[in-house]
């Protein structure tokens, strides 16, 4: 019930595309959902996180959409640039827990 | 950057040795959480250290233990090494140790264990 299933695995995206991850969820204690955004030989940095009181939260090309009913949230990279490229993660948590869980990890290649 | 920092950066060691890892805080940060990231996964949680005590874990065995100082930084001590050890190991610190507060993250320190 702690798992988040994240998908897909990998994903390969033209410049100026669209990149779409998604993620789900099972336990409904949940109620932060952050995506972080991590670097070969880095740590993750928090990228744009959502609260399950809203639908959609934008910052500059980043969106995240959260269907509270279907258990699932998405992130959605618009005008994906070659910098994009990286491994995205999503996670959750409850505002008792203490630590975050995490999806698998997505590998996003932006081909210039 | 974060302004979490973890030493050493890469490490390796053999089989049975025990290591120590360590993360300082973000100024002003009194919790610090323990993840071990095996390649081509996602973090996975270790534990959680609160004004010097251990203030939750996940599944992990006792010869992974932890401290955490007066000053807030913190150390990772893995005894008995095992070949499945080796993980990316990541130190994150945050303002309080529950609610949906942001984590911050240092840049790892990469154990092979051999």
């Amino acid at each position: 019930q702690q798992q988040v299933k994240q998908s897909p695995q990998s994903l390969i995206v033209q410049k100026g595309g669209i990149s779409i991850i998604n993620c789900a969820y099972e336990n409904t204690a949940f109620d932060y959902f952050p995506w972080y955004q991590q670097f070969p030989g880095k740590g993750p940095a928090l990228l744009i996180a959502i609260r399950p009181d809203v639908s959609e939260k934008k910052e500059g090309r980043f969106t995240i959409s959260f269907n509270k009913s279907a258990k699932q949230f998405s992130l959605h990279i618009m005008d994906s640039q070659p910098g994009d490229s990286a491994t995205y993660f999503c996670a959750a948590k409850s505002g008792s827990a203490r630590q975050l869980t995490f999806g698998s990890g997505t590998q996003l290649t932006v081909l210039p | 950057e974060t302004g979490v920092t973890q030493s050493p950066t890469h490490l390796i060691k053999t089989r049975g040795q025990q290591v120590t890892l360590r993360c300082s805080s973000q100024s002003g940060h009194n919790t610090v959480s323990w993840y071990q990231q095996a390649l081509g996964q996602g973090p996975q949680f270790i534990f959680q250290y609160y004004r010097e005590e251990e203030n939750g874990r996940g599944n992990f065995p006792p010869r992974f233990s932890g401290l955490q100082f007066p000053n807030y930084s913190s150390e990772l001590n893995v005894n008995a090494l095992e070949l499945d050890d080796s993980a990316l190991y990541l130190c994150a610190s945050s303002l309080v140790p529950t609610g949906n507060t942001e984590a911050f993250f240092g840049q790892g320190t990469r154990l092979t264990v051999v």
